[in-house]
C-alpha cells in the first residue's frame, strides 16, 4: 500500500521568505505525482503535476522536482505572500487512485 | 458547467439517517472519483468509476456506503444508517483518464 508523508505539518513563516515543502512516499511506481492546494471550506487546486519520466515542473513562483527512485518531491515557493497561506497536499498516483499525504499548512505573516 | 461541481456543499444528518451526495463531474469526462478527508486522517479513495466498466469500489469503508453513476455522468454516493464516524468532507474528482484529477468543492457531512 503506498504511504505518502509530508513534512513539516505546519510552517510559518515572514513574508518574503522561500517556501519548501517535502513528500515522500514509499511505493516508487508511480505514473505520477501532483501537488495541491486547498484553502479552509474550500477543494482542492491543482498546481502542479510530475509525470513519472520527470524531473520537475514550474509555474510563475512555484517549482516542484521529482526523485521518483528516492520516493521524493519537493515543492518550493519563491518569494513568499500572505495570499500563499494555505494548506498544500501531495498525491502519488498508482494505476487511477490517488494516494494523498495528510499536509502541509503554510501560514506566510505581512 | 466549467468544473466539477458538488451538491449540498454542507449536511448536517442525524445518526441513522440515510444521505445522499451528488457530483456533477466536467461534461465529456469519462472517469469520476470519490474521495473522503476525514479530520486527522487525510483524503483517502473511497470508489472509481470509469465509462461502462465496473466500478472499483475497493475504498468504501463498509457496506453502509454505496455510489451510482448514471448515464456516465452524475455520481451519487449513498450512506445508509449514518454513524459520526462518517462526518468528513467528501471530495469528488473527473477526468478524462488522463494524468489529471479535477476536484470539485467538496460536501461537509456533519453526523449529529
Amino acid at each position: 500500500k503506498q504511504e505518502v508523508t509530508q513534512i513539516p505539518a505546519a510552517l510559518s513563516v515572514p513574508e518574503g521568505e522561500n517556501l519548501v515543502l517535502n513528500c515522500s512516499f514509499t511505493d516508487s511506481a508511480i505514473y505520477n505525482l501532483q501537488w495541491f492546494r486547498q484553502d479552509p471550506g474550500k477543494g482542492l487546486t491543482s498546481l502542479l503535476l510530475i509525470q513519472s519520466s520527470q524531473r520537475e515542473q514550474t509555474s510563475g513562483r512555484l517549482n516542484a522536482s521529482l526523485d521518483k527512485s528516492s520516493g521524493r518531491s519537493t515543492l518550493y515557493i519563491a518569494a513568499s505572500q500572505p495570499g500563499d497561506s494555505a494548506t498544500y497536499l501531495c498525491a502519488v498516483k498508482n494505476d487511477y487512485k490517488l494516494s494523498f499525504g495528510a499536509g502541509t499548512t503554510v501560514t506566510v505573516r505581512a | 458547467g466549467a468544473g466539477v461541481s458538488q451538491s449540498p456543499s454542507n449536511k448536517v444528518t442525524e445518526k441513522g439517517k440515510d444521505v445522499e451526495l451528488r457530483c456533477d463531474p466536467i461534461s465529456g469526462h469519462t472517469a469520476l472519483y470519490w474521495y473522503r478527508q476525514s479530520l486527522g486522517q487525510g483524503l483517502e479513495f473511497l470508489i472509481y468509476f470509469q465509462g461502462n466498466s465496473a466500478p472499483d469500489k475497493s475504498g468504501l469503508p463498509s457496506d453502509r456506503f454505496s455510489a451510482e453513476r448514471t448515464g456516465g455522468s452524475v455520481s451519487t454516493l449513498t450512506i445508509q444508517r449514518t454513524q459520526q464516524e462518517d462526518s468528513a468532507v467528501y471530495l469528488c474528482a473527473s477526468s478524462l483518464g488522463g494524468p489529471e484529477q479535477f476536484f470539485g468543492p467538496g460536501t461537509r457531512l456533519t453526523v449529529l
